[in-house]
Protein backbone atom coordinates (compact mmCIF):
# COMPACT_ATOMS: atom_id res chain seq x y z
CA UNK A 1 0.00 0.00 0.00
CA UNK A 2 1.24 3.48 -1.08
CA UNK A 3 1.88 5.67 1.69
CA UNK A 4 0.13 8.79 0.41
CA UNK A 5 -2.96 7.61 -1.39
CA UNK A 6 -4.90 10.82 -3.54
CA UNK A 7 -8.62 10.19 -4.99
CA UNK A 8 -9.91 10.76 -7.62
CA UNK A 9 -6.59 10.26 -10.01
CA UNK A 10 -8.48 12.30 -12.82
CA UNK A 11 -11.67 14.69 -11.86
CA UNK A 12 -13.47 16.81 -14.92
CA UNK A 13 -16.16 19.52 -13.57
CA UNK A 14 -17.97 22.28 -14.44
CA UNK A 15 -17.55 25.69 -13.00
CA UNK A 16 -20.93 25.45 -10.86
CA UNK A 17 -19.98 21.76 -9.56
CA UNK A 18 -19.29 20.75 -5.96
CA UNK A 19 -16.53 18.06 -5.56
CA UNK A 20 -14.13 16.95 -3.22
CA UNK A 21 -10.34 15.87 -3.58
CA UNK A 22 -9.47 13.47 -0.86
CA UNK A 23 -5.80 12.65 0.50
CA UNK A 24 -5.01 9.94 2.79
CA UNK A 25 -1.56 8.92 4.14
CA UNK A 26 -0.05 5.87 5.98
CA UNK A 27 2.85 6.89 7.29
CA UNK A 28 1.31 7.79 10.97
CA UNK A 29 2.91 11.64 9.97
CA UNK A 30 1.21 14.42 11.55
CA UNK A 31 1.22 16.93 8.81
CA UNK A 32 -0.34 17.13 5.72
CA UNK A 33 -0.16 19.41 2.83
CA UNK A 34 -1.90 20.92 -0.19
CA UNK A 35 0.50 21.34 -3.18
CA UNK A 36 -1.33 22.88 -7.25
CA UNK A 37 1.14 22.19 -9.54
CA UNK A 38 -0.13 24.16 -13.25
CA UNK A 39 1.97 23.51 -16.35
CA UNK A 40 5.37 25.62 -16.25
CA UNK A 41 5.23 27.15 -12.48
CA UNK A 42 6.55 25.64 -9.61
CA UNK A 43 5.08 23.69 -7.01
CA UNK A 44 2.50 26.24 -4.89
CA UNK A 45 1.27 25.36 -1.58
CA UNK A 46 -1.77 26.03 -0.58
CA UNK A 47 -2.84 24.38 2.53
CA UNK A 48 -0.63 22.94 6.07
CA UNK A 49 -2.04 20.89 8.80
CA UNK A 50 -0.07 20.24 11.57
CA UNK A 51 -1.93 18.23 14.16
CA UNK A 52 -5.13 18.80 12.53
CA UNK A 53 -4.91 22.41 12.37
CA UNK A 54 -4.09 24.46 9.92
CA UNK A 55 -1.10 26.39 10.50
CA UNK A 56 -0.50 27.96 6.71
CA UNK A 57 -2.78 29.36 4.15
CA UNK A 58 -1.35 30.66 1.18
CA UNK A 59 -3.78 33.46 0.10
CA UNK A 60 -5.97 30.58 -1.75
CA UNK A 61 -9.44 31.78 -3.34
CA UNK A 62 -12.07 30.63 -1.20
CA UNK A 63 -13.53 28.37 -3.68
CA UNK A 64 -10.92 26.16 -1.99
CA UNK A 65 -11.94 24.71 1.15
CA UNK A 66 -9.49 22.41 3.21
CA UNK A 67 -10.98 19.81 5.38
CA UNK A 68 -8.44 17.78 7.90
CA UNK A 69 -10.87 15.27 10.04
CA UNK A 70 -7.76 13.27 11.68
CA UNK A 71 -4.16 13.01 10.88
CA UNK A 72 -4.32 11.00 8.39
CA UNK A 73 -6.87 12.31 5.96
CA UNK A 74 -7.21 15.40 4.40
CA UNK A 75 -9.68 16.72 1.98
CA UNK A 76 -10.12 19.75 -0.13
CA UNK A 77 -13.53 20.83 -1.34
CA UNK A 78 -13.98 22.68 -4.49
CA UNK A 79 -16.86 24.57 -5.36
CA UNK A 80 -17.83 27.01 -8.15
CA UNK A 81 -14.12 26.74 -10.07
CA UNK A 82 -12.20 28.86 -12.70
CA UNK A 83 -10.80 27.59 -15.62
CA UNK A 84 -7.40 28.73 -14.36
CA UNK A 85 -7.98 26.01 -11.50
CA UNK A 86 -7.15 23.70 -13.86
CA UNK A 87 -3.84 21.60 -12.74
CA UNK A 88 -2.18 18.91 -10.66
CA UNK A 89 -3.12 19.10 -6.77
CA UNK A 90 -0.87 17.30 -4.90
CA UNK A 91 -0.96 15.83 -1.20
CA UNK A 92 2.05 15.67 0.76
CA UNK A 93 2.26 14.60 4.80
CA UNK A 94 5.55 14.83 6.52
CA UNK A 95 6.68 14.28 10.31
CA UNK A 96 7.51 17.13 12.87
CA UNK A 97 9.80 16.14 15.26
CA UNK A 98 10.31 17.75 18.07
CA UNK A 99 10.00 21.01 16.58
CA UNK A 100 11.79 20.06 12.97
CA UNK A 101 9.86 18.81 9.88
CA UNK A 102 10.58 15.92 7.84
CA UNK A 103 10.80 15.29 4.00
CA UNK A 104 7.63 15.25 2.86
CA UNK A 105 6.25 12.56 1.42
CA UNK A 106 3.84 13.13 -1.87
CA UNK A 107 0.90 11.48 -3.76
CA UNK A 108 0.57 10.33 -6.90
CA UNK A 109 -2.00 13.79 -7.38
CA UNK A 110 -5.38 14.76 -9.11
CA UNK A 111 -5.55 15.62 -12.15
CA UNK A 112 -7.96 18.58 -12.43
CA UNK A 113 -9.84 20.16 -15.45
CA UNK A 114 -12.50 22.76 -15.40
CA UNK A 115 -15.10 22.80 -18.41
CA UNK B 1 12.14 35.03 1.14
CA UNK B 2 13.37 31.84 -1.02
CA UNK B 3 14.09 31.16 -4.51
CA UNK B 4 15.14 28.04 -6.47
CA UNK B 5 16.74 28.28 -9.77
CA UNK B 6 16.75 25.72 -11.89
CA UNK B 7 18.30 26.42 -15.14
CA UNK B 8 18.15 23.45 -17.45
CA UNK B 9 14.63 23.15 -18.67
CA UNK B 10 15.82 19.76 -20.56
CA UNK B 11 18.55 17.31 -20.12
CA UNK B 12 19.58 14.35 -22.50
CA UNK B 13 22.04 11.59 -21.43
CA UNK B 14 22.94 8.22 -22.71
CA UNK B 15 22.01 5.16 -20.64
CA UNK B 16 25.12 4.45 -18.53
CA UNK B 17 26.26 7.96 -18.31
CA UNK B 18 26.29 9.83 -15.48
CA UNK B 19 24.23 13.53 -15.51
CA UNK B 20 24.22 16.70 -13.28
CA UNK B 21 21.13 18.70 -13.04
CA UNK B 22 21.70 21.98 -11.91
CA UNK B 23 20.37 23.86 -8.65
CA UNK B 24 20.88 27.31 -7.10
CA UNK B 25 18.80 28.83 -4.22
CA UNK B 26 19.10 31.89 -2.44
CA UNK B 27 18.09 32.27 0.99
CA UNK B 28 18.42 34.45 4.04
CA UNK B 29 18.40 32.09 6.20
CA UNK B 30 21.19 30.26 8.16
CA UNK B 31 19.95 27.09 8.85
CA UNK B 32 17.81 25.17 5.55
CA UNK B 33 17.83 22.10 3.75
CA UNK B 34 17.81 20.98 0.39
CA UNK B 35 15.72 18.69 -1.16
CA UNK B 36 15.26 16.75 -4.80
CA UNK B 37 12.10 14.67 -6.10
CA UNK B 38 11.41 13.32 -8.98
CA UNK B 39 8.44 13.36 -11.25
CA UNK B 40 7.52 10.62 -13.51
CA UNK B 41 4.24 11.06 -16.09
CA UNK B 42 2.37 9.66 -13.80
CA UNK B 43 2.52 12.48 -11.70
CA UNK B 44 3.99 11.43 -7.83
CA UNK B 45 6.78 13.16 -6.59
CA UNK B 46 9.16 11.35 -5.43
CA UNK B 47 11.64 12.05 -2.67
CA UNK B 48 15.35 11.77 -3.53
CA UNK B 49 18.14 13.00 -1.20
CA UNK B 50 18.41 15.55 1.17
CA UNK B 51 20.60 18.21 1.96
CA UNK B 52 21.14 20.12 5.19
CA UNK B 53 23.02 23.28 5.41
CA UNK B 54 25.05 22.57 8.15
CA UNK B 55 25.93 18.86 6.43
CA UNK B 56 29.92 18.70 5.95
CA UNK B 57 29.70 15.93 3.50
CA UNK B 58 27.55 15.57 0.33
CA UNK B 59 24.06 13.65 0.81
CA UNK B 60 24.63 10.25 -1.04
CA UNK B 61 21.64 7.85 -1.83
CA UNK B 62 22.21 4.93 -3.93
CA UNK B 63 22.87 6.08 -7.54
CA UNK B 64 21.95 9.97 -6.39
CA UNK B 65 24.31 12.29 -4.95
CA UNK B 66 24.23 16.03 -4.04
CA UNK B 67 26.89 17.64 -4.95
CA UNK B 68 26.38 20.69 -2.03
CA UNK B 69 28.70 23.90 -2.48
CA UNK B 70 27.59 26.42 0.11
CA UNK B 71 29.50 29.11 -0.93
CA UNK B 72 28.17 28.93 -4.28
CA UNK B 73 24.60 28.35 -3.24
CA UNK B 74 24.24 25.70 -5.45
CA UNK B 75 23.31 21.78 -4.64
CA UNK B 76 23.70 20.06 -8.26
CA UNK B 77 21.97 16.80 -8.50
CA UNK B 78 24.28 13.67 -10.33
CA UNK B 79 22.85 10.81 -10.87
CA UNK B 80 24.86 7.70 -12.08
CA UNK B 81 24.98 5.09 -14.65
CA UNK B 82 21.41 6.13 -15.81
CA UNK B 83 18.74 4.05 -16.55
CA UNK B 84 15.76 4.38 -18.99
CA UNK B 85 13.36 4.74 -15.77
CA UNK B 86 15.35 7.91 -14.91
CA UNK B 87 13.85 9.47 -17.71
CA UNK B 88 11.36 12.17 -15.50
CA UNK B 89 11.18 15.83 -14.04
CA UNK B 90 13.43 16.64 -11.86
CA UNK B 91 12.56 19.19 -8.94
CA UNK B 92 14.90 20.87 -6.30
CA UNK B 93 13.91 22.31 -3.65
CA UNK B 94 14.52 24.00 0.17
CA UNK B 95 13.06 24.91 3.57
CA UNK B 96 14.31 26.91 6.60
CA UNK B 97 15.13 24.55 9.10
CA UNK B 98 14.06 26.95 12.29
CA UNK B 99 12.84 24.94 15.07
CA UNK B 100 9.54 26.26 16.68
CA UNK B 101 9.23 28.41 13.58
CA UNK B 102 7.24 28.02 10.57
CA UNK B 103 9.36 25.63 8.66
CA UNK B 104 6.19 24.22 6.35
CA UNK B 105 6.64 25.70 3.38
CA UNK B 106 8.64 23.69 0.60
CA UNK B 107 9.68 26.40 -1.89
CA UNK B 108 10.39 24.59 -5.76
CA UNK B 109 12.17 24.92 -8.82
CA UNK B 110 10.52 25.25 -11.85
CA UNK B 111 12.17 21.78 -12.81
CA UNK B 112 14.22 19.84 -15.42
CA UNK B 113 12.76 17.95 -17.68
CA UNK B 114 15.67 14.91 -18.06
CA UNK B 115 15.51 12.05 -21.07
CA UNK B 116 17.55 8.89 -21.13
CA UNK B 117 18.03 7.69 -24.51
CA UNK B 118 18.98 3.72 -24.95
Amino acid sequence: ETGVTQTPRHLVMGMTNKKSLKCEQHLGHNAMYWYKQSAKKPLELMFVYSLEERVENNSVPSRFSPECPNSSHLFLHLHTLQPEDSALYLCASSQMHQGYNQPQHFGDGTRLSIL
Amino acid sequence: AQKITQTQPGMFVQEKEAVTLDCTYDTSDQSYGLFWYKQPSSGEMIFLIYQGSYDEQNATEGRYSLNFQKARKSANLVISASQLGDSAMYFCAMRALNSGGSNYKLTFGKGTLLTVNP
